[in-house]
């Protein structure tokens, strides 16, 4: 049983195409969080959300707590947006992860 | 601030030895974890701790020891290291006033 459901598994785009990759959970939860974590590399958080929608430069959040599901939006991407997008949710003392979504942007 | 720190960041064991991996952080954060990353498997959860001296297993504690004196230190003990323990080791912290969590850049572990 997954707690947290990830989709697209992988994505190839090409570079300024606009990508959305969702995320859909089944318990209860104090936040939802997108991690990014590149090739070889550490994990780092992008957004923490538990309501409504949140922008940093190209990328966009929103959740719907009603049908506890999540988007990630990238605008205008690029190829350094190449990486792997995991969903999270904390539901109090633990965190559920999602697979992650591999994204891939050609130039 | 260091953040969270992990040492090794690679690592060879034969089957059967054991070690311990090293975790740190400096943002007096209360809640630490640790997680084993596998290919197609996401981040799982082997043992967190809510605070000094509260620990507990996760979804994978099974081969792994922890404890946690202070609030700073979370060491990840393999006691009898397993081929199925090859794996990439993450390990986690945040404060329940706003938890976003903060990760070590891991330790790639291989076990022969």
């Amino acid at each position: 049983k997954n707690e947290v459901e990830q989709s697209p598994q992988n994505l190839t785009a090409q570079e300024g195409e606009f990508i959305t990759i969702n995320c859909s959970y089944s318990v209860g939860i104090s936040a939802l969080h997108w991690l990014q974590q590149h090739p070889g590399g550490g994990i780092v958080s992008l957004f923490m959300l538990s309501s409504g929608k949140k922008k940093h430069g190209r990328l966009i959040a929103t959740i719907n707590i009603q049908e506890k599901h999540s988007s990630l939006h990238i605008t205008a991407s690029h190829p350094r947006d190449s990486a792997v997008y995991i969903c999270a949710v904390n539901t109090g003392n633990q965190f559920y992860f999602g697979t992650g979504t591999s994204l891939t942007v050609i130039p | 601030n260091a953040g969270v720190t992990q040492t090794p960041k690679f690592q060879v064991l034969k089957t059967g030895q054991s070690m311990t991996l090293q975790c740190a952080q400096d943002m007096n954060h209360e809640y630490m974890s640790w997680y084993r990353q596998d290919p197609g498997m996401g981040l799982r959860l082997i043992h967190y701790s809510v605070g000094a001296g509260i620990t507990d297993q996760g979804e994978v504690p099974n081969g792994y020891n922890v404890s946690r004196s202070t609030t700073e230190d979370f060491p990840l003990r393999l006691l009898s290291a397993a081929p199925s323990q090859t794996s990439v080791y993450f390990c986690a912290s945040w404060t329940s006033g706003r938890p976003q969590q903060y990760f070590g850049p891991g330790t790639r572990l291989t076990v022969t």
